[in-house]
């Protein structure tokens, strides 16, 4: 059981260029969230979804599409990478249905840097 | 909006001494959760604790526990007998049943010293 896992754990990026962020859960849970995480900002959401196929914009969305085409994935995609998004991303994981769904459980982060 | 607020960026403690850190929130729900996560340097976030804001009783988990006011809106955690490995930055977080989102503060990093 490996929980929530991320790939890459790192990656450097030109400006403009393109990549995905992978997270892959195998807990069957429900919903799933992308977070970015700046130094002095805590962690903001940037996309998350209740359910394969279904995605919802967060706090911070801009720059940024999802896709939930199966459960256990949860793909973040930046189509045209800026210096600004240059961040730690922390993909997380919860059970709607189980006793404690209100928590979430974290993956281990992909730092990128956007030059 | 929902709001978390850490207003110690940095703190510092000896070993087997304790220590408090502080968190407050602005809600107007009357169903939330209450968390506090531990990043160590591997920045993997760890939850240390959690507290059902229907519940008046303080959430207790081995040396972390919490002093939970809720008509003030504070959600402090105290570290009894402090580890070296209690060294990280800890992040209080609010959750609602009706938002189903999961807000942060902006953490406070807590060094243990030998």
């Amino acid at each position: 059981n490996a929980g929530v896992t991320q790939t890459p754990k790192f990656r450097v990026l030109k400006t403009g260029q393109s990549m995905t962020l992978l997270c892959a859960q195998d807990m069957n849970h429900e919903y799933m969230y992308w977070y970015r995480q700046d130094p002095g900002m805590g962690l903001r959401l940037i996309h998350y979804s209740v359910g394969e196929g279904t995605t919802a914009k967060g706090e911070v969305p801009d720059g940024y599409n999802v896709s939930r085409l199966k459960k256990q994935n949860f793909l973040l995609g930046l189509e045209s990478a800026a210096p600004s998004q240059t961040s730690v991303y922390f993909c997380a994981s919860s059970n709607p249905t189980a006793p404690r769904k209100e928590t979430q459980y974290f993956g281990p982060g992909t730092r990128l840097l956007v030059l | 909006a929902q709001t978390v607020t850490q207003s110690q960026p940095e703190m510092s403690v000896q070993e087997a001494e304790t220590v408090t850190l502080s968190c407050t929130y602005d809600t107007s729900e009357n169903n939330y959760y209450l968390f506090w996560y531990k990043q160590p340097p591997s920045r993997q976030m760890i939850l240390v604790i959690r507290q059902e804001a229907y519940k008046q009783q303080n959430a207790t988990e081995n040396r972390f526990s919490v002093n939970f006011q809720k008509a003030a809106k504070s959600f402090s955690l105290k570290i009894s007998d402090s580890q070296l490995g209690d060294t990280a930055m800890y992040f209080c977080a609010w959750y609602g049943g009706a938002t189903n989102k999961l807000i942060f503060g902006t953490g406070t990093l807590l060094a243990v010293q030998p």
